[in-house]
């Protein structure tokens, strides 16, 4: 069973650029959550994805999207980035999103820093 | 607003020892999940221990338990027998029955000391 892996690892942007981050779920999973994790603090989520749909949403503005894709890995862009952007980016998979308990599984996460 | 508050930002033990880990939490539902992850210094999170509010029975996990005051809406980790891999960030977080929203505390770094 391959768990949740996440590429790049670390990844140094400039303000105002755009980066695509990648996720992909552990093996049987088709619900993917993305966290935000400043230096420091807890995980804040973000969004999560369903079979492909967006199925809820942080307090995050429009400048942060995603997809899914039909093997259920994901993407999460960020349009003209900011300071504050700055954080570790978490991806988690779980088995569904029915709204019961399913351990979710985190992945390593990326180390994004924006100068 | 559901909310979840670690008041340790630091804890240190020494090997073999116990100790606990303090959370809060707030909320009006009635029906939710509460955790404890644990981040150690690689960066992967894994799930230490689950409760469900539901339950009255603490929940166990070999070294791990919670103490689990619904009332109080406290939910605290006790480490028994500290072993030098716990040490790690830990993350205290909750969630509502019926929805996909993880709500984290902003966490405890625990040092286990030689």
């Amino acid at each position: 069973e391959t768990g949740v892996t996440q590429s790049p690892t670390h990844l140094i942007k400039t303000r105002g650029q755009q980066v695509t981050l990648r996720c992909s779920s552990q093996s049987g999973h088709n619900t993917v959550s993305w966290y935000q994790q400043a230096l420091g603090q807890g995980p804040q989520f973000i969004f999560q994805y369903y079979r492909e749909e967006e199925n809820g949403r942080g307090n995050f503005p429009p400048r942060f999207s995603g997809l899914q894709f039909p093997n259920y890995s994901s993407e999460l862009n960020v349009n003209a980035l900011e300071l504050d952007d700055s954080a570790l980016y978490l991806c988690a998979s779980s088995l569904d999103a029915s709204g019961g308990y399913n351990e979710q599984f985190f992945g390593p996460g990326t180390r994004l820093t924006v100068l | 607003a559901q909310t979840v508050t670690q008041s340790q930002p630091e804890m240190s033990v020494q090997e073999a020892e116990t100790v606990t880990l303090s959370c809060t939490y707030d909320t009006s539902e009635n029906n939710y999940y509460l955790f404890w992850y644990k981040q150690p210094p690689s960066r992967q999170m894994i799930l230490v221990i689950r409760q469900e509010a539901y339950k009255q029975q603490n929940a166990t996990e070999n070294r791990f338990s919670v103490n689990f005051q619904k009332a109080a809406k406290s939910f605290s980790l006790k480490i028994s027998d500290s072993q030098l891999g716990d040490t790690a960030m830990y993350f205290c977080a909750f969630k509502t029955s019926g929805t996909y929203k993880y709500i984290f505390g902003t966490g405890t770094r625990l040092k286990v000391l030689a």
